[in-house]
């Protein structure tokens, strides 16, 4: 299958600042990707809608100018915790598809923000 | 969308095959339904798909009665390595053209 990669697997920040995470869809080209985010023992949540050159779609109760979603190109879409604090500690997960028959999932990041 | 409701967790001993039910009362009739595995720490991945009856691949089978009001996903013999997290999904079969709704999961703890 299609593989989509994320970077950093893992990250620590300290409270206040920003940190990005990158999904990169490796061999095929993705015009829409989807960044969820899970809390511990819970269920996975869709943040938000990137699609390729144009803005981000987010889901009601997410703050569009604290993550910031950036979709410049057709393999990769960047995810920006900006003045993260504690409660942003979280595993965010993206997933892309080509040709929208599967969507596929990044390993995921584990922020925690101190 | 239609809500799925399924048990929250199940254990099970290795060697062992595992039912898991899904319950999607309120299923439309375009909709497909699809299982996920999630293990700790990594993205969730595509288990099986199916619409009706019966589908088998070399990992696990789903079952899915006349009515579509449930469904079962099947693991046969399982292992170690099959404790996760499983989701069951209800919606378009092309999953890669919505973002998806992931229901509260089961939870399967396999003892050796």
């Amino acid at each position: 299958g299609a593989v989509v990669s994320q970077h950093p697997s893992w990250v620590i920040c300290k409270s206040g600042t920003s940190v990005k995470i990158e999904c990169r869809s490796l061999d095929f080209q993705a015009t829409t990707m989807f960044w969820y985010r899970q809390f511990p023992k819970q269920s996975l949540m869709l943040m938000a809608t990137s699609n390729e050159g144009s803005k981000a779609t987010y889901e009601q109760g997410v703050e569009k100018d604290k993550f910031l979603i950036n979709h410049a190109s057709l393999t990769l879409s960047t995810l920006t915790v900006t003045s993260a604090h504690p409660e942003d500690s979280s595993f965010y997960i993206c997933s892309a598809s080509q040709d929208s028959a599967e969507a596929f999932f990044g390993q995921g990041t584990r922020l925690t923000v101190v | 969308l239609a809500k799925t409701t399924q048990p929250i967790s199940m254990d099970s001993y290795e060697g062992q095959e595992v039912n898991i039910t899904c319950s999607h009362n309120n299923i439309a009739t375009n909709d497909y339904i699809t299982w996920y595995q999630q293990f700790p720490s990594q993205g969730p991945r595509f288990i099986i798909q199916g619409y009706k009856t019966k589908v088998t691949n070399e990992v696990a089978s789903l079952f899915i009665p006349a009515d579509r009001k449930s469904s079962t996903l099947s693991l046969p013999r399982v292992s170690l390595s099959d404790t996760a997290v499983y989701y069951c999904l209800v919606g378009d079969g092309d999953t890669g053209r919505r973002a998806l709704t992931f229901g509260s999961g089961t939870r399967l703890q396999v003892q050796p």
